[in-house]
């Protein structure tokens, strides 16, 4: 069983939609969750990290933890054919560990059709 | 400010032959990563460098994966020999703190 599960998409919706992305984890000990954003050919693009549980939220996006389901996601309100992308979740259990090794999920293609 | 940046930008090589890959990170991050991923799979951690100091190279595949990084400024990633299993795009990050937050383009490497 891998540490992080991502669904791979694609995921289609309209333009305007409320976009839901999720990952799932296996490992308590992970305490920082980040959401990156990768266009084809590119390299990822951090837009959020969250410490702990809670929500964060910026602009159009908010990342959710829910660490007792072992649950992340990433919401993005009003989203844009801009926002087709592929989606990666990553975790680090940096306090356990000592150190900044971020575990990836295998991430979700996104579309948003105009 | 220049972003990360990553040369070669794609490499072709032969099974056996060796192939070095280089990152600049952005000036003054002194954390440099490493991560890998192979066709199909997740993005996996290779090594983390504070400044010129290794400081987890668990990801590190085998001994055949060497990396240095002279001065605490830029990196290289060695392999020799490369095999076929090599293949995959390879990414630096550099941060100022333990995020990994700026990515470069990636490298892809093809063995064949």
């Amino acid at each position: 069983q891998k540490e992080v599960e991502q669904d791979p998409g694609p995921l289609s919706v309209p333009e305007g939609a409320i976009v839901s992305l999720n990952c799932t984890y296996s490992n308590s000990a992970f305490q920082y969750f980040m959401w990156y954003r990768q266009y084809s050919r590119k390299g990822p693009e951090l837009l959020m990290y969250t410490y702990s549980s809670g929500n964060k939220e910026d602009g159009r996006f908010t990342a959710q933890v829910d660490k007792s389901s072992k649950y992340i996601s990433l919401f993005i309100r009003d989203s844009q054919p801009s926002d087709s992308a592929t989606y990666l979740c990553a975790m680090s259990d940096a306090f356990a560990s000592g150190t900044y090794k971020y575990i990836f999920g295998t991430g979700t293609r996104l579309k948003v059709l105009a | 400010e220049a972003g990360v940046t990553q040369f070669p930008s794609h490499s072709v090589i032969e099974k056996g032959q060796t192939v070095t890959l280089r990152c600049d990170p952005i000036s003054g991050h002194d954390n440099l990563y490493w991560y890998r991923r192979v066709m199909g799979k997740e993005i996996k951690f290779l090594l983390h460098f504070v400044k010129e100091s290794k400081q987890d190279e668990s990801g590190m595949p085998n001994n055949r994966f060497l990396a240095e990084r002279t001065g605490g400024t830029y990196s290289t990633l060695k392999v020799q020999p490369a095999e076929l299993e090599d293949s995959g795009v390879y990414f630096c990050a550099s941060s100022r703190g333990s995020v990994a937050e700026y990515f470069g383009p990636g490298t892809r490497l093809t063995v064949t």
